[in-house]
């Protein structure tokens, strides 16, 4: 199946500052997501990202799907953007299961 | 307001007992899933389901059961056969044709006591 790794594992940065997070897959992908899950466990979905580029707010995805990698940035980081970012991926051809990363943890201080 | 129902969010279990987590949605999805979430990992893909009255399992199926008998409802057993139950289990399901595509409910944290 597809590997997923993320980096790095963990990441703390001071209030204001601006992160990048990277999501590397060993195969070609139908689909790639962006999730925060927050302090209480639950995911939310920040990027729905095969391909190109997305922006939400503070918050931009690219995907390069030839390279196998996507990237999130983060600017001006908030202490509401701690928690764990996954980025999870679904392979080609037929149902493929969606394979998750173990994640980027990010410790936003004031 | 749309959105996947998971409950009980706290559950407390002695050894040897059976439990059923809910997980509701009123998406209109298709497809419907259940992952195991353990500290510092990774999601687990344990069953899904991509229309009613059928399932199929995932990676780690082992101790776990399913029913979907509607749409909307996907719950899921952890029965006395799951030797580490103690986990954060997590429902999502996905729009037709968007099927990378998941949104989660809240999930549901087990503890055997």
């Amino acid at each position: 199946g597809i590997q997923v790794e993320q980096s790095p594992p963990d990441l703390i940065l001071q209030e204001g500052a601006n992160s990048t997070l990277r999501c590397n897959f060993s195969d070609s992908v139908n689909n790639l997501q962006w999730f925060h899950q927050n302090p209480w466990g639950q995911l939310i979905n920040l990027f729905y990202i095969p391909s190109g580029t997305k922006q939400n707010g503070r918050l931009s995805a690219t995907t390069v799907a030839t390279e196998r990698y996507s990237l999130l940035y983060i600017s001006s980081s908030q202490t509401t953007d701690s928690g764990v970012y996954f980025c999870a991926v679904e392979g080609w051809g037929g149902y493929q299961k969606v394979t998750f990363g173990i994640g980027t943890k990010l410790q936003v201080i004031p | 307001d749309g959105g996947i129902t998971q409950s009980p969010k706290y559950l407390f279990r002695k050894e040897g007992q059976n439990v059923t987590l809910s997980c509701e949605q009123n998406l209109n999805h298709d497809a419907m899933y259940w992952y195991r979430q353990d500290p510092g990992q990774g999601l687990r893909l344990i069953y899904y389901s991509q229309i009613v009255n059928d399932f199929q399992k995932g990676d780690i199926a082992e101790g776990y059961s399913v029913s979907r008998e509607k749409k909307e409802s996907f719950p899921l057993t952890v029965t006395s056969a799951q030797k580490n139950p103690t986990a954060f289990y997590l429902c999502a399901s996905n729009p037709r044709g968007r099927a990378g595509e998941l949104f989660f409910g809240e999930g549901s944290r087990l503890t055997v006591l």
